[in-house]
């Protein structure tokens, strides 16, 4: 069945440092949504990407959808202690409005 | 406008015993999702209703978990009975439909012992 990857598993970054995950999907993806989880807490939509190559932009965070839609990436650029948590990619192939979430990235951010 | 409601957020049962979760999506949202959260993995579908008609359950375990959405409003999610490995966060979401957002409630934390 179709698999979404995520790369690395873990992370941990000094307060300043740029943070990347990668997502990586078995089959071609119609969309992708990105999600944040706190600890102890529940997903929380970040963004999503349709178009192939799309790039989007929030504040720190820029997201990037593949040529091929089956691959995104989230990149932060100056991590702050507030950006801790997983970060989830979620896929959804075309015809169908099932999403299948990423293993995640947990990040840690160092003070 | 009010969140995904869920209860209880914490459980704490024994093997073989029965189960129920409890989910109020956001007002006017058609589709209803539970999920399953084992601890350190991201979040499996269970089922997706869109209404209260079932668009996917394939990877609900039917032998022992049931769903259902009634008059496309609150849901309920039931495990009879509960082996040691349901023991997870289930986490009920919603959405307008189709590739809409998804907004999480804050998760039903079961143990099973």
């Amino acid at each position: 069945g179709q698999q979404v990857m995520q790369i690395p598993q873990y992370q941990h970054v000094q307060e300043g440092e740029d943070f990347t995950t990668y997502c990586n999907s078995s089959t071609t993806l119609s969309n992708i949504q990105w999600y944040k989880q706190r600890p102890g807490g529940h997903p929380v939509f970040l963004i999503q990407l349709v178009k192939s190559g799309e790039v989007k932009k929030q504040k720190r965070l820029t997201f990037q959808f593949g040529e091929a839609k089956k691959n995104s990436s989230l990149h932060i650029t100056a991590t702050q202690t507030t950006d801790v948590g997983t970060y989830f990619c979620a896929g959804t192939t075309s015809g169908t409005y099932k999403y299948i979430f990423g293993t995640g990235t947990r990040l840690k951010v160092l003070a | 406008e009010a969140g995904v409601a869920q209860s209880p957020r914490y459980k704490i049962i024994e093997k073989r015993q029965s189960v129920a979760f409890w989910c109020n999506p956001i007002s006017g949202h058609a589709t209803l999702y539970w999920y399953q959260q084992i601890l350190g993995q991201g979040p499996k579908l269970l089922i997706q209703f869109q209404n209260n008609g079932v668009v996917d359950d394939s990877q609900l375990p039917k032998d022992r978990f049931s769903a259902e959405r009634l008059k496309g409003v609150d849901s309920t999610l039931k495990i009879q009975p509960a082996k040691l490995e349901d023991s997870a966060v289930y986490l009920c979401a919603s959405s307008r439909g189709g590739v809409q957002t998804q907004y999480f409630g804050p998760g039903t934390r079961l143990l099973v012992l």
